[in-house]
C-alpha cells in the first residue's frame, strides 16, 4: 500500500492564479482531511469529508474548495491564490471519524508559495 | 485561542540526555495523541492515551495522560539523533465538536 499520496510536492503560484492539490489514499478509508501547517502554528483543519459526496468546512476554509467524487480521491482547490495561502498542505485519512481512537494517516505534504 | 499549549517550543540536546516535553490545556480531552513529524514528511502517530493517569511506553518514549485529562507529557530517555523531529500533541475536546485539535509542536534536535 502506498498510503496517502499527494501531488505536487512543491509549487510556486502567482497572486490570482488557481491550482488543485491532489490527494489519493489506497487504504479504503472513508474519512479524509485537509490541513495547512504554517511555521510555529501547528496544523489547522481546512476541510474534511466523511465519504464520497459529503464534505464540510473545518477551521480555516476561506479561499479553498474541495470535492469527493470517489473514496480514494480528495482534491483541494485554491481559487485566486493569495500570499496568505503560502503554507505546507497535508492530506490525511482515517478509518474512524474523530473520536478517541482516531488515527490519522498523513501524506508527505505539498509546499506552496504564493508570490 | 490555542486549546493545546506545548512547551518548550524548541529543544536542542546532546545524544544520551533525557528530556520531557509538555502538552497543557485548561480544557478536558476525551483523548490525547502524540505525533512525530520529520522534515519534509507528514506527522506519524506515536500513541493515543484515553484514560486519566494512563502511562504508555514505546521503547525509550514514555507518555503520560494527566489525571484530570487536561495535560500530557512525553519523556524520552537517552535521546538519539533519530529522535530529532517535531513532536505534536493532538486531542479531542470533551463535549465539543469532536474535531481533532493540534498543538503548535515542540521541535527537538538531538546532536551526536
Amino acid at each position: 500500500n502506498a498510503g496517502v499520496t499527494q501531488t505536487p510536492k512543491f509549487r510556486i503560484l502567482k497572486i490570482g492564479q488557481s491550482m488543485t492539490l491532489q490527494c489519493t489514499q489506497d487504504m479504503n478509508h472513508n474519512y479524509m482531511y485537509w490541513y495547512r501547517q504554517d511555521p510555529g502554528m501547528g496544523l489547522k483543519l481546512i476541510y474534511y469529508s466523511v465519504g464520497a459526496g459529503i464534505t464540510d468546512k473545518g477551521e480555516v476554509p476561506n479561499g479553498y474548495n474541495v470535492s469527493r467524487s470517489t473514496t480514494e480521491d480528495f482534491p483541494l482547490r485554491l481559487e485566486l491564490a493569495a500570499p496568505s495561502q503560502t503554507s505546507v498542505y497535508f492530506c490525511a485519512s482515517s478509518t474512524t471519524f474523530w473520536g478517541k481512537y482516531n488515527e490519522q494517516f498523513f501524506g508527505p505534504g505539498t509546499r506552496l508559495t504564493v508570490l | 485561542t490555542q486549546l493545546l499549549e506545548q512547551s518548550p517550543q524548541f529543544l536542542s540536546i546532546q545524544e544520551g540526555e533525557n528530556l520531557t516535553v509538555y502538552c497543557n490545556s485548561s480544557s478536558v480531552f476525551s483523548s490525547l495523541q502524540w505525533y512525530r513529524q520529520e522534515p519534509g514528511e507528514g506527522p506519524v502517530l506515536l500513541v493515543t492515551v484515553v484514560t486519566g493517569g494512563e502511562v504508555k511506553k514505546l521503547k525509550r518514549l514514555t507518555f503520560q495522560f494527566g489525571d484530570a485529562r487536561k495535560d500530557s507529557s512525553l519523556h524520552i530517555t537517552a535521546a538519539q539523533p533519530g529522535d530529532t523531529g517535531l513532536y505534536l500533541c493532538a486531542g479531542v475536546p470533551q463535549g465539543g465538536s469532536e474535531k481533532l485539535v493540534f498543538g503548535k509542536g515542540t521541535k527537538l534536535t538531538v546532536n551526536p
